[in-house]
This record gives structure tokens, sequence and C-alpha cells, in this order.
């Protein structure tokens, strides 16, 4: 199995700017999780779906954040404009019900 | 409200010592989970262990080994005779088992530099 693939793997975009992450999950898993880690937060869990659906949104820090799953091998999280503070590595995760989750290589956003 | 609390923020040992990683962590659930995670400096996020609150028994996997305790909450890990790949950053995570597993609450992680 390939794992959870993420692209792009390094992202620099200039404030006010659309940035677009991309995830692919493991095949079968109905889970999938958004995180993002930074030095000041650390690791914080954004939005999560289940069977394509998302269940809780909560940690998404503002409108400018939006995530869609349209198929069950797919997602993306948008941040539209960017600031200099979405400066992060941004983590793409899934997993079975009740079992661990795989996380992807991560996404390394620079907003400048 | 859930945490998990490492209060060892860096660690460094020679190699072929022993050092154990500290995780506590806060709960009022009967029913959760807790992880430990490696991140290893290419940055990617490598998952170690899963134990649910009902299994208190302890687990060795090669030189890693995790010490569950539900009386003091705790959930410590603990390499046995390091190597300078174990360098790494190490997460606890604490998960409701209500909720989605992958739904985790991470700790600050703690990190162990190996020297030769």
């Amino acid at each position: 199995d390939a794992g959870v693939i993420q692209s792009p793997r390094h992202e620099v975009t200039e404030m006010g700017q659309e940035v677009t992450l991309r995830c692919k999950p493991i095949s079968g898993h109905n889970s999938l999780f958004w995180y993002r880690q930074t030095m000041m937060r650390g690791l914080e869990l954004l939005i999560y779906f289940n069977n394509n659906v998302p269940i809780d949104d909560s940690g998404m820090p503002e409108d400018r954040f939006s995530a869609k799953m349209p198929n069950a091998s797919f997602s993306t999280l948008k941040i539209q404009p960017s600031e200099p503070r979405d400066s992060a590595v941004y983590f793409c995760a899934s997993s079975f019900p009740r079992l661990e989750a795989f996380f992807g290589q991560g996404t390394r956003l620079t907003v400048v | 409200a859930q945490k998990v609390t490492q209060a060892q923020t860096e660690i460094s040992v020679v190699e072929k010592e022993d050092v154990t990683l500290d995780c506590v962590y806060e709960t009022r659930d009967t029913t959760y989970y807790l992880f430990w995670y490696k991140q290893p400096p290419s940055g990617e996020l490598v998952f170690l262990i899963r134990r649910n609150s009902f299994d208190e028994q302890n687990e060795i996997s090669g030189r890693y080994s995790w010490n569950f305790q539900k009386s003091t909450s705790s959930f410590n890990f603990t390499i046995t005779a390091s190597q300078v790949v174990d360098s790494a950053v190490y997460f606890c995570a604490l998960s409701e088992a209500t909720s989605n597993t992958g739904k985790l609450i991470f700790g600050q992680g703690t990190t162990l530099q190996v020297k030769p």
C-alpha cells in the first residue's frame, strides 16, 4: 500500500493567494483527518470526515479555510486568501474505525 | 477536558543508554485510546503503538516498551539501548473511544537526541 499521499510537499505562496492542499487516503479507510503543526500550537486537528461527510470542523481556524471530500479517495484543504500566519505543516491522515490513524508526509506551507 | 502532557521537552542521551519518555493524560472518559507517534527529522509522523483503556498490559516490541498505568494516568515509553536512528520527536496522543480514534489530542512532544 502506498500510504497516505499528500501534494504538494512544499508550497510557497504570496499573501492573499489561494492555496489548495491535496490528500489521497489509504484505500479502504473511511475516515480522513486534516491536522496542522506549528511551533506555537503543536499538532491540532482542523477537520475530519467519515465516509466522505464532514463530522467535526471545530478546529478550522476561520472562514478562510475550507475542506472537501468529493469521494473516498480524495480530499482538499483550501485557504483563501492565505496569510503569513497560515504558514505551517499540514498533515492528512486516514484510518479505519477504532484503529490508529496513518499520516501522510505533510505539506510545508510558507506564506510570504 | 482531554489533555496530554509530555513534560520532557528535550532529552539527550549517548548511544546504548536506555531512555524513558513520559506521558500523562487527562480524560473523563472510561473508555479511550492512547498512542505514540514518532516524527523523525524527515518530518513524517510514524505510528508506533495503540493501547485501549481496558488493556493495561505492558507491551514490548524489540527495543521499545510501553508502560500503561491507569492509576497514575500515565503511558510511558522506554527505548532500550538507544541508537542514533532513534533521534526524533516523539508524540503521545489520546483519543476518545466514543468518537473517531483518529481524532487525536497530542502532547507537545519530546525531542530525543541520541549522540554517538
